[in-house]
């Protein structure tokens, strides 16, 4: 089975620009988890779904990031404008909670860089 | 809230030796997960092992066990045989079992890197 993909891998993009990244979670699962890790901050919760809906949204730094879950199978991360800090890998995971034992699986990470 | 501590930064073993990396958490809970990620440098995470805390057994994993002490909130990594390919960021992570959307979540601590000597 494919495990969570995320698109782009890497992504150099210049200050004020637009970025969307994008996840695809595991088939079936219903629950959908955006993280970033920055040396500074770590590993940072930024928002999660379940069933398609945000639950929490706490960890989203500003309005310039926006996170939808339009359906099962796909969720977006957008950032607007973009700014130097915002530089990062973000993981996108996802989890189902009875048959895979409350274990979340990552996807492989996007890259971003803003300059 | 939930809190993962990883009071070690680094850590370094000789090859085919035993290291042991520390967890506390603190929680207010008696049902949840406890999982320990790698996470090498292409930065993919990993999951190594996972522990439910109604189970008193420990889990293993080949090379991975941990020792999970619940009334003492510690949760520690014992990797036998090093190997050079164990060398990466490991996380210690919790988890409620709780069936609430609200508790999905997974809190890590900061991590701990480890390295190999050959």
């Amino acid at each position: 089975d494919a495990g969570v993909i995320q698109s782009p891998r890497h992504e150099v993009t210049e200050m004020g620009q637009e970025v969307t990244l994008r996840c695809k979670p595991i088939s079936g699962h219903n629950s959908l988890f955006w993280y970033r890790q920055t040396m500074m901050r770590g590993l940072e919760l930024l928002i999660y779904f379940n069933n398609n809906v945000p639950i929490d949204d706490s960890g989203m730094p500003e309005d310039r990031f926006s996170a939808k879950m339009p359906n099962a199978s796909f969720s977006t991360l957008k950032i607007q404008p973009s700014e130097p800090r915002d530089s990062a890998v973000y993981f996108c995971a996802s989890s189902y909670r009875i048959s895979s034992g409350n274990t979340i699986y990552f996807g492989e990470g996007s890259w971003l860089t803003v300059v | 809230a939930q809190t993962v501590t990883q009071s070690q930064p680094e850590m370094s073993v000789q090859e085919a030796e035993t290291v042991t990396l520390s967890c506390t958490y603190d929680t207010s809970e008696s049902d949840y997960y406890l999982f320990w990620y790698k996470q090498p440098p292409s930065r993919q995470m990993i999951l190594v092992i996972r522990q439910e805390a109604y189970k008193q057994q420990n889990a293993t994993e080949n090379r991975f066990s941990v020792n999970f002490q619940k009334a003492a909130k510690s949760f520690s990594l014992k990797i036998s045989d090093s190997q050079l390919g164990d060398a990466a960021m490991y996380f210690c992570a919790y988890r409620s079992a709780k069936r609430s959307g609200a508790n999905s979540k997974l809190t890590f601590g900061k991590g701990i890197t480890l390295s190999v000597r050959p």
